[in-house]
């Protein structure tokens, strides 16, 4: 099992360019995240997905969208990146209809944007 | 709405010596409540996590955490810690009812010198 595999690894963008962060997971859970990481600040969730077809905002949304493709995957996007949004972004997943089961953090992507 | 205060932002301490990370919460729900570890350049990893019965918890690599509900603390030790301790410990919560949100802490670096 992979696990939880996000791309890029790595993203340089210009302010105002838009892309898309992926992430995937194979361990059949339910609930999925995506949370961002700045010195200082710890992680801070952007978005979940409680289930397949669900999505609600989390800390810091704005400037963000996602999609829950399917069970596996949960897009991340920027469509207007700003320099406020360089960041090492995380997404997680975890089997959500039992309680305190543990978050599977995938390895991050690390954006800067200039 | 919950919060997670960590009291250190960084520990240094000497090969072999006990460390304690503190951790300090607020809710006004019952929560559950964990310790993940993040090594260098790496995504987050469970370390333990308190969900009910024992205060006392003990999970990977030798450590233990205390959960004090009257002092609303959490707080990470472990007895003598070894230079592949070195990394970045987050201290996290998560409702008990609704959605499994994590609130992090802002981190706690713990640097281990020979």
């Amino acid at each position: 099992n992979a696990g939880v595999t996000q791309t890029p690894k790595f993203q340089v963008l210009k302010t105002g360019q838009s892309m898309t962060l992926q992430c995937a997971q194979d361990m059949n859970h339910n609930s999925m995240y995506w949370y961002r990481q700045d010195p200082g600040m710890g992680l801070r969730l952007i978005y979940y997905s409680a289930s397949e077809g669900t999505t609600d905002k989390g800390e810091v949304p704005n400037g963000y969208n996602v999609s829950r493709l399917n069970k596996r995957e949960f897009s991340l996007r920027l469509e207007s990146a700003a320099p406020s949004q360089t960041s090492v972004y995380f997404c997680a997943s975890s089997e959500a209809r039992v309680a305190g089961n543990e978050q599977y953090f995938g390895p991050g992507t690390r954006l800067t944007v200039t | 709405a919950q919060s997670v205060t960590q009291l250190d932002s960084q520990v240094p301490v000497f090969e072999e010596a006990p460390v304690e990370l503190r951790c300090n919460y607020s809710s006004s729900v019952s929560v559950y409540l964990f310790w993940y570890v993040q090594y260098p350049n790496q995504g987050l990893q469970l370390l333990l996590k308190y969900l009910s019965g024992s205060t006392l918890v003990k999970g990977i690599n030798g450590f233990e955490a205390e959960f004090n509900k009257s002092q609303t603390s959490f707080h990470l030790r472990k007895p003598s810690v070894h230079i592949s301790d070195t990394a970045e410990y987050f201290c996290a919560v998560t409702q008990i009812q609704g959605a499994q949100k994590l609130v992090f802490g802002q981190g706690t670096r713990l640097t281990i010198n020979p």
